[in-house]
């Protein structure tokens, strides 16, 4: 049973416009939530995170969205940049015991 | 920073053989995982540990064996390599349980089964 959904698998954009990528998730006792990126032939690398007590976390171009009675959960990029072509994975724990559910992922082309 | 190193960026092995995969840390972090990530299925856990000489089965043990001597060391095992083992391997690691557990993960390892 997939705990954490990325459904969409690829998402391109024109650069400078916004990137939205999704996540849906089916468990209510997630404490919090991250966000990875992952180039090819390289490991994820943490981007940003929220807590499930927020519904909103941002960073500089990039900005956590969290629908708690929805369950779901977006990663906003404003602007897009070339640079920002990877692919993006959700994760959720919290009451895990330290471990992460991960989405499938999402692959982002942001097209100059 | 954090530091997760792996031994190898790629390896191609034969079926059948047993193939070594080593991670290492240098920031102190007490758990220590194993992914694999395949198109399509995103990240799925094989191993965790917690702890020196202790381990935890992830969702995809079957055909995978750990060793976890030293804290900062953690060996993945696949004991008779096969075909669907032919994935990239993650490495990561994180601090004890708690909140936020934010994981770094290694370069990962692109093993060819063949």
């Amino acid at each position: 049973d997939q705990q954490v959904k990325q459904n969409s698998p690829s998402l391109s954009v024109q650069e400078g416009r916004i990137s939205i990528l999704n996540c849906d998730y089916t468990n209510s006792m997630f404490d919090y939530f991250l966000w990875y990126k992952k180039y090819p032939a390289e490991g994820p690398t943490f981007l940003i995170s929220i807590s499930s007590i927020k519904d909103k976390n941002e960073d500089g171009r990039f900005t956590v969205f969290l629908n708690k009675s929805a369950k779901h959960l977006s990663l906003h990029i404003v602007p897009s940049q070339p640079g920002d072509s990877a692919v993006y994975f959700c994760a959720a724990g919290g009451n895990q015991g330290g471990k992460l559910i991960f989405g499938q992922g999402t692959e982002l082309s942001v097209k100059p | 920073d954090v530091k997760v190193t792996q031994s190898s960026r790629y390896l191609v092995k034969r079926t059948g053989e047993k193939v070594f995969l080593e991670c290492v840390q240098d920031m102190d972090h007490e758990n220590m995982f194993w992914y694999r990530q395949d198109p399509g299925l995103g990240l799925r856990l094989i191993y965790f540990s917690y702890d020196v000489k202790m381990k935890e089965k992830g969702d995809i043990p079957e055909g995978y064996s750990v060793s976890r001597e030293k804290k900062e060391r953690f060996s993945l095992i696949l004991e008779s390599a096969s075909t669907n083992q032919t994935s990239m391997y993650l490495c990561a690691s994180s601090f004890m349980a708690g909140f936020a557990d934010t994981q770094y993960f290694g370069p990962g390892t692109r093993l060819t089964v063949l």
